[in-house]
């Protein structure tokens, strides 16, 4: 079965751009979920989406990120504008739905950005 | 809310000898627990979790852990280890009925030497 898809999976941008990433998960699984990896510490949740519909995202910094799934399947997370310590790991990780004894979240490659 | 601690940022360890990773919560209510690896440049592998049941989880690649609840543990061990074990380990934790939203630890980084 394919895995968590993730791109880009470099970006380089200076403070103050816009920077767009894009997740598509494994097939049939209705949870997604966004997380930010600082070098040097663990991965942070930042946004739990299930089907199209957003579930937690109480770690989001909403001044500056927004992350969308329509449809429920493909999602895309943006930050504008850009700070230095957004520099991070971006993972996207899949599961089944909460309650189903499935909770394994799978998750993608990541994709690095390095705010300038 | 649940915490994760793993003491150890960094553990070397020779090929073949047994290594134990240390992770500790912290929590009021009753838990599961994982045990992530991630190798350079990829994404989080599951090892092992611990849902209920049995206290002594197997996982992939010949890991063990043990849940503790009196001691708030949930260490990682591998009898004898491979050069290809050389990663980075995250312990996680998310509150029973918590709706899948892991709390991960800092990580450890193991380094197998020949």
């Amino acid at each position: 079965e394919a895995g968590v898809a993730q791109s880009p999976r470099y970006k380089i941008i200076e403070k103050r751009q816009s920077v767009a990433f894009w997740c598509n998960p494994i097939s049939g699984h209705a949870t997604l979920y966004w997380y930010q990896q600082i070098l040097g510490q663990g991965p942070k949740l930042l946004i739990q989406f299930q089907n199209n519909g957003v579930v937690d995202d109480s770690q989001l910094p909403k001044d500056r990120f927004s992350a969308e799934r329509l449809k429920g399947v493909d999602s895309t997370l943006k930050i504008q504008p850009a700070k230095l310590e957004d520099s991070a790991v971006y993972l996207c990780a899949s599961s089944q739905p909460p309650g189903q004894g499935r909770e394994t979240q799978y998750f993608g490659p990541g994709t690095r950005l390095l705010v300038l | 809310a649940q915490s994760v601690t793993q003491l150890d940022s960094q553990v070397p360890v020779f090929e073949e000898a047994p290594v134990e990773l240390r992770c500790n919560y912290s929590s009021s209510v009753s838990v599961y627990l994982f045990w992530y690896v991630q190798y350079p440049n990829q994404g989080l592998q599951l090892l092992l979790k611990y849902l209920s049941g049995s206290t002594l989880v197997k996982g992939i690649n010949g890991f063990e852990a043990e849940f503790n609840k009196s001691q708030t543990s949930f260490h990682l061990r591998k009898p004898s280890v491979h050069i290809s074990d050389t990663a980075e380990y995250f312990c996680a934790v998310d509150r029973t009925g918590g709706g899948n939203k892991l709390t991960f630890g800092t990580g450890t980084q193991l380094k197998v030497e020949l």
